[in-house]
């Protein structure tokens, strides 16, 4: 099984400022890696898909950039609604597995 | 528009049954890989299993192989989880899932159906 570890486990910031979240994972997963945000009391949402795509409707300050092992994502500019905890993903082997998050707090 | 309506969760016993179902609708449900994923109270996504758009592949993860069921009737564009031999760390929101390209990459979840396990 594809372990993917997040950190940090919490990112402290203000709006405005950049959020930088990285994703490791225990081997390859080639680009096959996404992210997910999870707001309280709601499913996740896809940002990301196949390591740097933007998925339909996610606004530009959402980037990722990785291949292999090591992945992250950034949102620039960090605006209120992006307070969330957000979850990396890996569909390159079974079991498919998600990383144990991290949240984004003011 | 794409909806996907978990229902079937509630209360039941340690080692008792459950039959979860999710009502898709908005696209063509055939054509898409689907899959349950859920989140323990307070804890992180895990993927439980998935089905590919013909029903006849599935996959499961190692914490519920055996104990659970994937199944699909594309006629009722409906996807099903039956849960059996429960177990308190069963407990869960179960979410279903929509795959966007082949398997595993999810664009549409439901708003979940929560599953209790206690005596």
């Amino acid at each position: 099984e594809i372990v993917l570890t997040q950190s940090p486990a919490t990112l402290s910031l203000s709006p405005g400022e950049r959020a930088t979240l990285s994703c490791r994972a225990s081997q390859s997963v080639s680009s096959y890696l996404a992210w997910y945000q999870q707001k309280p009391g709601q499913a996740p949402r896809l940002l990301i898909y196949d390591a740097s795509n933007r998925a339909t409707g996610i606004p530009a300050r959402f980037s990722g950039s990785g291949s292999g092992t090591d992945f992250t994502l950034t949102i620039s500019n960090l605006e209120p609604e992006d307070f969330a905890v957000y979850y990396c993903q890996q569909r390159n082997n079974w079991p498919l597995t998600f990383g144990g998050g991290t949240k984004v707090e003011i | 528009e794409v909806q996907l309506v978990e229902s079937g969760g509630g209360l039941v016993q340690p080692g008792g049954s459950l039959r979860l179902s999710c009502a898709a609708s908005g696209f063509t449900f055939s054509n898409h890989a689907m899959s349950w994923v859920r989140q323990a109270p307070g804890r992180g996504l895990e993927w439980v299993s998935a089905i590919g758009g013909g029903g006849t592949a599935t996959y499961y993860a190692d914490s519920v192989k055996g104990r659970f069921t994937i199944s699909r009737d594309n006629s009722k564009n409906t996807l099903y989880l039956q849960m059996s031999s429960l177990r308190a760390e069963d407990m869960a929101v179960y979410y279903c899932a929509r795959s966007l390209i082949g398997w595993g990459l999810f664009d549409y979840w439901g708003q979940g159906t929560l599953v209790t396990v206690s005596s």
